[in-house]
């Protein structure tokens, strides 16, 4: 029943680990995002994929490595974690695009310590 | 790039009076005006959108208007009631979505 789900929803890790989170979306969607949202609530986009092609890749570090096996699946797989990389990251998809509603997933808490 | 401000960042209503959000937005490019409310610990949600070709929209209590020659637009919500208390987030699309920094709206009861 659930459109866009993300796994796990809670990941405490230790700096310098390896660590991915997994997302599904059952919506039939092109287009899916990953969020990044700070302490302070900020909404930044770090990626987007297109039909599994990269269409959007903002000044993300190259620790964060994004994959989309299929376009109903994006994972996003973090080298290397930082203390700054605490976030929860939010999963996205939408029909046709930026110009069009995003359905979230519930978000996974990262907190690196 | 899209850079869009939003005011303000609090903003606390008594139950039944309206609350009025405004955001800025810079690219002329831009054609799509999503707004966002995202509940504490929830995912945020679409509660209303408007694309760059009509100056109003209206849904129940919530009504979106934009003024593209000013790059404005706000969300307007009346007849407050405790359940509207969220965080509320204006974006601008050209390519990508662009979020302002959130209103952190309470219902006072």
């Amino acid at each position: 029943d659930t459109a866009v789900s993300q796994t796990p929803k809670y990941l405490v890790t230790q700096m310098g680990n390896d660590k991915s989170i997994k997302c599904e979306q059952n919506l039939g969607h092109d287009t899916m995002y990953w969020y990044k949202q700070d302490s302070k609530k900020f909404l930044k986009i770090m990626f987007s994929y297109n039909n599994k092609e990269l269409i959007i890749n903002e000044t993300v570090p190259n620790r964060f490595s994004p994959k989309s096996p299929d376009k109903a699946h994006l994972n996003l797989h973090i080298n290397s974690l930082e203390l700054g990389d605490s976030a929860v990251y939010f999963c996205a998809s939408s029909g046709h695009g930026s110009s069009y509603e995003q359905y979230f997933g519930p978000g996974t808490r990262l907190t690196v310590t | 790039g899209e850079n869009v401000e939003q005011h303000p960042s609090t903003l606390s209503v008594q139950e039944g009076d309206s609350a009025v959000i405004k955001c800025t937005y810079s690219d002329s490019a831009s054609n799509y005006f999503p707004w966002y409310k995202q509940e504490l610990g929830k995912r945020p949600q679409l509660i209303i959108d408007i694309r760059s070709n009509v100056g109003e929209k209206k849904d129940q209590r919530i009504a979106v208007t934009l003024n593209k020659t000013a790059k404005h637009f706000s969300l307007h919500i009346t007849e407050t009631q405790p359940e509207d208390s969220a965080v509320y987030f204006c974006a601008a699309t050209d390519y990508k979505l662009s979020f302002g920094a959130g209103t952190t709206v309470t219902v006072r009861a």
